[in-house]
């Protein structure tokens, strides 16, 4: 596709259980990011992978949140043993090179009830 | 690890220019200023970056100071659809993850 795309767009679960949120960023994109934005806040950094370096991570809340980045293309971010907090719309964004701006996916909404 | 300070909110008539200033005092020789704008419900979208020199592009003019520690944005006919809000970042061009979008300003342009 022309643009980032996330799935789902939203995601209702229950506390306690595992979610995973998919980012499909743009093709040749060698960054990509994932962030969180709670109602009303700013986004909030929490992982950035870079070609095949070791990812950053020195934004993800606690051990529950963990990411994969597949043959530098497809990412997955896991949240285990989702608690309300952790509710918010969780944003990609990929990006072609470290000069270049990010461009990001409509993001996806987690509900923890 | 806020670099940037933003007005909360602003108001903009419909057709005349928004200017608005971002102060990054501590900002370094290295890095870029950024904008990017939040429509509701939407992910954030590109604006304008840059260095030193004032910029322009199809959607916006950047100035910055000469000492780099302000910059304003400004949409010179801002439109009902520019409503958003709008992040001011800076940023090493060369690193990933310095990117803190803090909370921004949310404008309001008035028909």
């Amino acid at each position: 596709g022309a643009g980032v795309s996330q799935s789902p767009s939203n995601k209702v679960t229950e506390k306690g259980k595992d979610v995973e949120l998919r980012c499909d960023p743009i093709s040749g994109h060698t960054a990509l990011y994932w962030y969180r934005q709670s109602l009303g806040q700013g986004l909030e950094f929490l992982i950035y992978f870079q070609g095949n370096s070791a990812p950053d991570k020195s934004g993800l809340p606690s051990d529950r949140f963990s990411a994969e980045r597949t043959g530098g293309s497809v990412s997955t971010l896991t949240i285990q043993r989702t608690q309300q907090e952790d509710s918010a719309v969780y944003l990609c964004a990929s990006r072609l090179g470290l000069a270049n701006e990010q461009f990001f996916g409509p993001g996806t909404r987690l509900t923890v009830l | 690890d806020a670099k940037t300070t933003q007005p909360p909110s602003m108001d903009c008539a419909e057709g005349r220019a928004a200017n608005l200033p971002c102060n990054h005092s501590t900002i370094s020789g290295n890095e870029y200023v950024y904008w990017y704008r939040q429509i509701h419900s939407q992910g954030p979208q590109y604006i304008i970056h840059g260095l030193k020199n004032n910029e322009t592009n199809e959607m916006a003019s950047l100035i910055i100071t000469e000492d780099r520690k302000s910059s304003t944005l400004i949409l010179p006919h801002a439109t009902l659809r520019d409503t958003a809000v709008y992040y001011c970042i800076v940023s090493y061009s060369n690193t990933g993850n310095q990117f803190y979008f803090g909370t921004g300003t949310s404008l309001t342009v008035i028909p």
